[in-house]
């Protein structure tokens, strides 16, 4: 069993749609949660970050933790074609130095 | 925010030449830096952790003969693949944290990656 599984996609919504995005995990140590986008050929950068439970929210993004499930969800309200990324979930245990476990990343499609 | 970058973006070479991949933090100093390897529609793989003037510490199955890294200053790490074959062909990534900008937000900064391709 992998540390991180999440829905590889590809998944497609059209304009303006709200698009929910998950990961679940394994290792309880986990205390860092975060939320990348990648664009073809290009790096990750950081959309969301969370330490430990609760829900944290930057405009139309919201990242949701809940370390009793082991269940990780960003939700983007009102996509735009400009969303269309892969995005993937990361997270990091405190005694693991910055080493982050990446999910395998879901490909967001919004269609105009 | 921070600056992560790596050069060259893209790379083609022959199969046994090696080839040098370069990561700089522009506006941070790096404390640790890590190299990551991405394969087409996968996820980001942890390859090795390098600190400011020691030895990387690689992960299981990476080879380290074959991927030299060296972390020579607070600012710049490379990774070398050496001899490098066609399965070696793929999108390296790295990333860097400061010692302030871990302890305040816990983020990893990115550089954009380098695709080399092994003929």
């Amino acid at each position: 069993q992998k540390e991180v599984e999440q829905d590889p996609g590809p998944l497609s919504v059209p304009e303006g749609a709200i698009v929910s995005l998950n990961c679940t995990y394994s290792n309880s140590a986990f205390q860092y949660f975060m939320w990348y986008r990648q664009y073809s050929r290009k790096g990750p950068e950081l959309l969301m970050y969370t330490y430990s439970s609760g829900n944290k929210e930057d405009g139309r993004f919201t990242a949701q933790v809940d370390k009793s499930s082991k269940y990780i969800s960003l939700f983007i309200r009102d996509s735009q074609p400009s969303d269309s990324a892969t995005y993937l979930c990361a997270m990091s245990a405190v005694n693991q130095g910055g080493k982050l476990i990446f999910g395998q990343g879901t490909e967001l499609s919004v269609k105009p | 925010g921070a600056v992560v970058s790596q050069h060259p973006s893209r790379v083609i070479c022959k199969s046994g030449t090696s080839v040098k991949i370069e990561c700089r933090s522009l506006d941070f100093q790096a404390t640790t830096m890590f190299w990551y390897r991405q394969f087409p529609k996968q996820s980001l793989m942890l390859m090795a952790t390098s600190n400011e003037g020691s030895k990387a510490t690689y992960e299981q199955g990476v080879e380290k003969d074959k991927f030299l890294i060296n972390h020579a200053s607070l600012t710049l790490s490379t990774l070398t693949v050496t001899s490098a074959h066609p399965e070696d062909s793929s999108f390296y990534i790295c990333s860097a944290r400061g010692r302030q900008l871990w302890k305040n937000t816990g983020e990893l900064f990115f550089g954009e990656g380098s695709r080399l391709t092994v003929l």
